[in-house]
Protein backbone atom coordinates (compact mmCIF):
# COMPACT_ATOMS: atom_id res chain seq x y z
CA UNK A 1 0.00 0.00 0.00
CA UNK A 2 1.12 3.78 -0.11
CA UNK A 3 3.07 5.37 2.29
CA UNK A 4 4.33 8.35 2.63
CA UNK A 5 6.32 9.31 5.90
CA UNK A 6 7.47 13.00 7.21
CA UNK A 7 10.26 13.74 8.64
CA UNK A 8 12.86 16.81 9.75
CA UNK A 9 10.19 18.93 11.58
CA UNK A 10 11.16 20.92 14.97
CA UNK A 11 11.36 23.88 16.95
CA UNK A 12 13.29 26.48 14.82
CA UNK A 13 14.54 29.85 15.45
CA UNK A 14 13.56 32.83 12.39
CA UNK A 15 16.05 32.99 9.79
CA UNK A 16 17.29 29.41 10.30
CA UNK A 17 16.83 26.38 7.99
CA UNK A 18 15.25 23.18 8.30
CA UNK A 19 15.02 20.70 5.32
CA UNK A 20 12.17 17.69 5.65
CA UNK A 21 12.05 14.47 4.21
CA UNK A 22 9.25 12.23 2.90
CA UNK A 23 10.17 8.53 1.96
CA UNK A 24 8.08 6.90 0.09
CA UNK A 25 6.95 3.04 -0.85
CA UNK A 26 4.50 0.85 -1.93
CA UNK A 27 4.45 2.89 -5.68
CA UNK A 28 6.57 3.73 -8.34
CA UNK A 29 8.20 6.47 -7.11
CA UNK A 30 9.68 7.91 -10.28
CA UNK A 31 6.35 7.93 -12.09
CA UNK A 32 4.93 10.52 -9.61
CA UNK A 33 4.50 14.29 -9.50
CA UNK A 34 4.79 14.73 -5.62
CA UNK A 35 4.53 18.06 -3.54
CA UNK A 36 4.07 19.39 -0.14
CA UNK A 37 0.85 21.05 1.53
CA UNK A 38 0.96 22.49 4.82
CA UNK A 39 -1.48 23.84 7.26
CA UNK A 40 -0.99 26.23 9.93
CA UNK A 41 -2.57 26.48 13.60
CA UNK A 42 -6.28 26.86 13.46
CA UNK A 43 -6.00 27.44 8.92
CA UNK A 44 -6.90 25.21 6.47
CA UNK A 45 -4.96 23.34 4.29
CA UNK A 46 -2.20 25.22 1.69
CA UNK A 47 -0.41 24.09 -1.06
CA UNK A 48 3.43 24.72 -0.92
CA UNK A 49 5.47 23.25 -3.73
CA UNK A 50 5.21 20.76 -6.45
CA UNK A 51 8.34 18.38 -8.58
CA UNK A 52 7.87 16.70 -11.49
CA UNK A 53 8.32 13.37 -11.89
CA UNK A 54 12.32 13.77 -13.23
CA UNK A 55 12.94 16.42 -10.68
CA UNK A 56 13.73 18.65 -14.02
CA UNK A 57 10.14 21.03 -12.62
CA UNK A 58 9.40 23.25 -9.60
CA UNK A 59 6.36 25.33 -9.32
CA UNK A 60 6.23 27.17 -5.47
CA UNK A 61 3.60 29.36 -3.89
CA UNK A 62 4.44 33.06 -4.01
CA UNK A 63 5.34 33.39 -0.06
CA UNK A 64 8.11 30.70 -0.49
CA UNK A 65 9.75 31.61 -3.07
CA UNK A 66 13.15 32.41 -3.31
CA UNK A 67 13.43 30.53 0.17
CA UNK A 68 11.95 26.44 -0.01
CA UNK A 69 13.35 24.14 -2.29
CA UNK A 70 11.83 20.93 -3.31
CA UNK A 71 14.09 18.35 -4.50
CA UNK A 72 13.60 14.20 -5.19
CA UNK A 73 15.93 11.45 -4.75
CA UNK A 74 14.27 8.79 -7.01
CA UNK A 75 17.02 5.98 -6.32
CA UNK A 76 16.24 6.51 -2.57
CA UNK A 77 12.54 6.78 -3.14
CA UNK A 78 12.30 10.11 -0.92
CA UNK A 79 11.39 13.84 -1.43
CA UNK A 80 12.77 16.87 0.49
CA UNK A 81 11.50 20.67 1.20
CA UNK A 82 14.76 22.76 1.64
CA UNK A 83 13.54 25.84 4.02
CA UNK A 84 15.54 28.70 4.58
CA UNK A 85 15.39 32.17 5.90
CA UNK A 86 12.08 30.51 7.87
CA UNK A 87 9.43 32.80 9.66
CA UNK A 88 7.30 32.88 12.43
CA UNK A 89 4.23 32.66 9.52
CA UNK A 90 5.80 28.91 8.17
CA UNK A 91 4.93 27.65 11.20
CA UNK A 92 2.77 24.51 10.57
CA UNK A 93 2.18 20.75 9.85
CA UNK A 94 3.76 20.17 6.67
CA UNK A 95 2.29 17.35 4.25
CA UNK A 96 3.84 14.88 1.73
CA UNK A 97 2.01 14.46 -0.52
CA UNK A 98 1.71 12.02 -3.96
CA UNK A 99 -0.13 13.51 -7.47
CA UNK A 100 -2.30 11.12 -9.40
CA UNK A 101 -0.57 10.39 -12.56
CA UNK A 102 -3.22 10.54 -14.77
CA UNK A 103 -5.14 13.62 -14.02
CA UNK A 104 -3.25 15.58 -11.70
CA UNK A 105 -5.24 15.53 -8.25
CA UNK A 106 -3.59 14.84 -4.92
CA UNK A 107 -4.30 11.33 -4.06
CA UNK A 108 -1.96 10.18 -1.22
CA UNK A 109 -0.89 12.12 1.82
CA UNK A 110 1.53 11.67 4.37
CA UNK A 111 0.82 12.09 8.52
CA UNK A 112 2.55 15.43 8.30
CA UNK A 113 5.64 16.74 10.66
CA UNK A 114 5.40 19.65 12.73
CA UNK A 115 7.43 22.65 11.64
CA UNK A 116 7.04 25.72 14.64
CA UNK A 117 9.40 29.00 14.19
CA UNK A 118 9.83 30.60 17.17
CA UNK A 119 12.60 32.85 19.28
CA UNK B 1 -4.95 33.39 -9.76
CA UNK B 2 -8.39 31.34 -9.30
CA UNK B 3 -9.78 31.18 -5.79
CA UNK B 4 -11.76 28.47 -4.18
CA UNK B 5 -14.63 29.76 -1.62
CA UNK B 6 -16.43 27.13 0.52
CA UNK B 7 -19.33 27.33 2.34
CA UNK B 8 -20.50 27.11 5.28
CA UNK B 9 -17.53 27.70 7.16
CA UNK B 10 -18.89 25.28 9.45
CA UNK B 11 -22.50 23.13 9.56
CA UNK B 12 -23.92 21.46 12.65
CA UNK B 13 -25.86 17.94 12.33
CA UNK B 14 -26.84 15.25 13.53
CA UNK B 15 -26.67 11.25 12.53
CA UNK B 16 -28.66 10.10 10.09
CA UNK B 17 -28.65 13.81 8.87
CA UNK B 18 -28.36 14.81 4.78
CA UNK B 19 -25.18 17.20 4.68
CA UNK B 20 -24.15 19.52 1.59
CA UNK B 21 -21.27 21.71 1.48
CA UNK B 22 -20.61 24.21 -1.63
CA UNK B 23 -17.58 25.09 -3.21
CA UNK B 24 -17.43 28.25 -6.02
CA UNK B 25 -14.53 28.32 -7.94
CA UNK B 26 -13.56 32.26 -8.92
CA UNK B 27 -13.50 31.69 -12.65
CA UNK B 28 -15.08 28.21 -14.62
CA UNK B 29 -12.59 25.17 -13.82
CA UNK B 30 -14.49 23.02 -15.76
CA UNK B 31 -14.80 19.71 -13.81
CA UNK B 32 -10.90 19.59 -12.25
CA UNK B 33 -12.41 19.66 -8.58
CA UNK B 34 -11.59 16.98 -5.67
CA UNK B 35 -12.66 16.79 -2.33
CA UNK B 36 -10.97 15.76 0.97
CA UNK B 37 -11.98 14.50 4.59
CA UNK B 38 -9.32 15.55 7.41
CA UNK B 39 -9.65 14.48 10.92
CA UNK B 40 -6.81 16.61 13.75
CA UNK B 41 -3.65 14.77 13.50
CA UNK B 42 -4.37 12.36 10.77
CA UNK B 43 -3.83 12.35 6.78
CA UNK B 44 -6.27 13.90 4.98
CA UNK B 45 -8.12 11.67 2.90
CA UNK B 46 -9.34 11.45 -1.26
CA UNK B 47 -13.23 11.47 -1.04
CA UNK B 48 -14.04 12.38 -4.87
CA UNK B 49 -11.95 13.55 -8.12
CA UNK B 50 -13.25 15.03 -11.36
CA UNK B 51 -15.80 16.59 -9.56
CA UNK B 52 -18.23 13.56 -8.83
CA UNK B 53 -16.31 10.38 -9.02
CA UNK B 54 -15.50 8.93 -5.56
CA UNK B 55 -12.74 7.35 -4.94
CA UNK B 56 -12.13 3.78 -4.16
CA UNK B 57 -13.19 2.64 -0.92
CA UNK B 58 -15.17 5.64 -0.12
CA UNK B 59 -18.76 4.85 1.32
CA UNK B 60 -21.49 5.01 -1.24
CA UNK B 61 -23.14 8.17 0.95
CA UNK B 62 -21.00 10.29 -0.45
CA UNK B 63 -21.25 11.68 -3.68
CA UNK B 64 -19.94 15.02 -5.60
CA UNK B 65 -21.41 16.80 -8.11
CA UNK B 66 -21.46 20.30 -10.07
CA UNK B 67 -19.06 21.65 -13.09
CA UNK B 68 -17.82 24.89 -14.29
CA UNK B 69 -18.08 27.42 -10.76
CA UNK B 70 -20.51 25.57 -8.31
CA UNK B 71 -19.78 21.88 -7.00
CA UNK B 72 -21.57 20.37 -3.85
CA UNK B 73 -20.52 17.53 -1.49
CA UNK B 74 -23.09 15.64 -0.44
CA UNK B 75 -23.43 13.05 2.55
CA UNK B 76 -26.54 11.15 2.53
CA UNK B 77 -26.99 9.99 5.98
CA UNK B 78 -24.43 11.33 8.31
CA UNK B 79 -22.42 8.95 10.35
CA UNK B 80 -20.48 9.47 13.34
CA UNK B 81 -17.43 8.44 11.38
CA UNK B 82 -18.43 11.77 9.46
CA UNK B 83 -17.14 13.97 12.10
CA UNK B 84 -14.40 15.84 10.15
CA UNK B 85 -12.76 18.95 8.20
CA UNK B 86 -13.79 18.88 4.46
CA UNK B 87 -11.76 20.79 1.78
CA UNK B 88 -12.23 20.99 -1.98
CA UNK B 89 -9.52 21.06 -3.98
CA UNK B 90 -8.87 22.68 -8.02
CA UNK B 91 -6.15 20.98 -9.55
CA UNK B 92 -4.45 22.22 -12.72
CA UNK B 93 -0.85 20.57 -12.85
CA UNK B 94 0.63 23.73 -11.82
CA UNK B 95 -0.41 24.72 -8.79
CA UNK B 96 -3.66 22.98 -6.33
CA UNK B 97 -5.83 25.23 -4.78
CA UNK B 98 -8.02 24.53 -1.66
CA UNK B 99 -11.30 26.29 -0.36
CA UNK B 100 -10.83 27.15 3.24
CA UNK B 101 -12.34 24.09 4.56
CA UNK B 102 -16.10 23.61 6.35
CA UNK B 103 -15.87 21.95 9.41
CA UNK B 104 -19.04 19.31 10.28
CA UNK B 105 -19.66 19.11 13.66
CA UNK B 106 -22.20 17.31 16.10
CA UNK B 107 -25.23 18.97 17.08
Amino acid sequence: QVQLVESGGGVIQPGRSLRLSCAASGFTFSSHVMQWVRQAPGKGLEWVTVISSDGSKKEYVDSVKGRFTISRDNSKNTVYLQMNSLRAEDTAVYYCARVDILIGFTDYWGQGTQVTVSP
Amino acid sequence: DIQMTQSPSTLSASVGDRVTITCRASQSISHWLAWYQHKAGKAPTLLVYEASYLEGGVPSRFSGSGSGTEFTLTITSLQPDDFATYYCQHYNRHSWTFGQGTKVEIK
